[in-house]
C-alpha cells in the first residue's frame, strides 16, 4: 500500500545525544514536511522540501538538521543543540502544493 | 512567522448540534487554505484544499466557506455525531512562499452521545 512510514514510533534518548528520526514516502510525492507538536499547540514547521537535494528552514530549524538525498526519504536529526527536543514529530509529503499525507509520527522523550 | 489562529480552541457538543469553527490568517498574499480532520491516535487526514475567494466545499455533513479578501475561512458540519470528535486544524500557504505550510492551532471538537 502506499503512504508515508515514519520510524521509529517511541524513541528515547538521553540528554547531549543526537537522534534521527525517519520517514520514507512511496507516493512519489516531490515535496515532504517535518512538524512537530507540543502538548496545547498546533503543528509547527522544522523543515520542508520541494524537491530533492533541495530543502528550508521552517519556524522553528534550530537543533534540528535534515537531507533529501532520495525523493523518497526526508529523514530529521534531533541534535544536542535542540533545548527542548521532548515532543511529537509529524512528517507529511504532497505532490507539488497539494493536500498533505502525513505519516503515524514518532513520539522522542529525552531523559 | 505568519499568523493562523483558530477559533474556539475547543468546543462541546451535543449529538445531532450543528456546530462552526473560524480559521484566520493574513488576507494578502494569499494562495490556499487547507482544513484537516485529526482523530485522536490516527494521522491527520485532509478534509479540503481551498483556493478561490469564495470558494465553498461539502463533503458529506462537512462544509467549509473562503473569504480571502478578510482572511477567514469557517468548517461548518451539520448534525454533528460522535465519530465527528477530532481536532481540525486550518493551513496557510502564502503566495510569497509556497513551500511552506503553516498550521493553526486546532479546534478540539467533542461530540456527547
Amino acid at each position: 500500500d502506499g503512504g508515508i512510514t515514519q520510524s521509529p514510533k517511541y524513541l528515547f534518548r538521553k540528554e547531549g545525544q543526537n537522534v534521527t528520526l525517519s520517514c520514507e514516502q512511496n507516493l512519489n510525492h516531490d515535496a515532504m514536511y517535518w512538524y512537530r507538536q507540543d502538548p496545547g499547540q498546533g503543528l509547527r514547521l522544522i523543515y520542508y522540501s520541494q524537491i530533492v537535494n533541495d530543502f528550508q528552514k521552517g519556524d522553528i530549524a534550530e537543533g534540528y538538521s535534515v537531507s533529501r538525498e532520495k525523493k523518497e526519504s526526508f529523514p530529521l536529526t534531533v541534535t544536542s543543540a535542540q533545548k527542548n527536543p521532548t515532543a511529537f514529530y509529524l512528517c507529511a509529503s504532497s505532490i507539488s502544493l497539494g493536500e498533505l499525507f502525513f505519516g503515524e509520527g514518532s513520539r522522542l522523550t529525552v531523559l | 512567522i505568519l499568523n493562523v489562529e483558530q477559533s474556539p480552541q475547543s468546543l462541546h457538543v451535543q449529538e445531532g448540534d450543528s456546530t462552526n469553527f473560524t480559521c484566520s490568517f493574513p488576507s494578502s498574499n494569499f494562495y490556499a487554505l487547507h482544513w484537516y480532520r485529526w482523530e485522536t491516535a490516527k494521522s491527520p487526514e485532509a478534509l479540503f484544499v481551498m483556493t478561490l475567494n469564495g470558494d465553498e466545499k461539502k463533503k458529506g455533513r462537512i462544509s467549509a466557506t473562503l473569504n480571502t479578501k478578510e482572511g477567514y475561512s469557517y468548517l461548518y458540519i451539520k448534525g454533528s455525531q460522535p465519530e465527528d470528535s477530532a481536532t481540525y486544524l486550518c493551513a496557510f500557504r502564502s503566495s510569497g512562499n509556497t513551500g511552506k505550510l503553516i498550521f493553526g492551532q486546532g479546534t478540539t471538537l467533542q461530540v456527547k452521545p
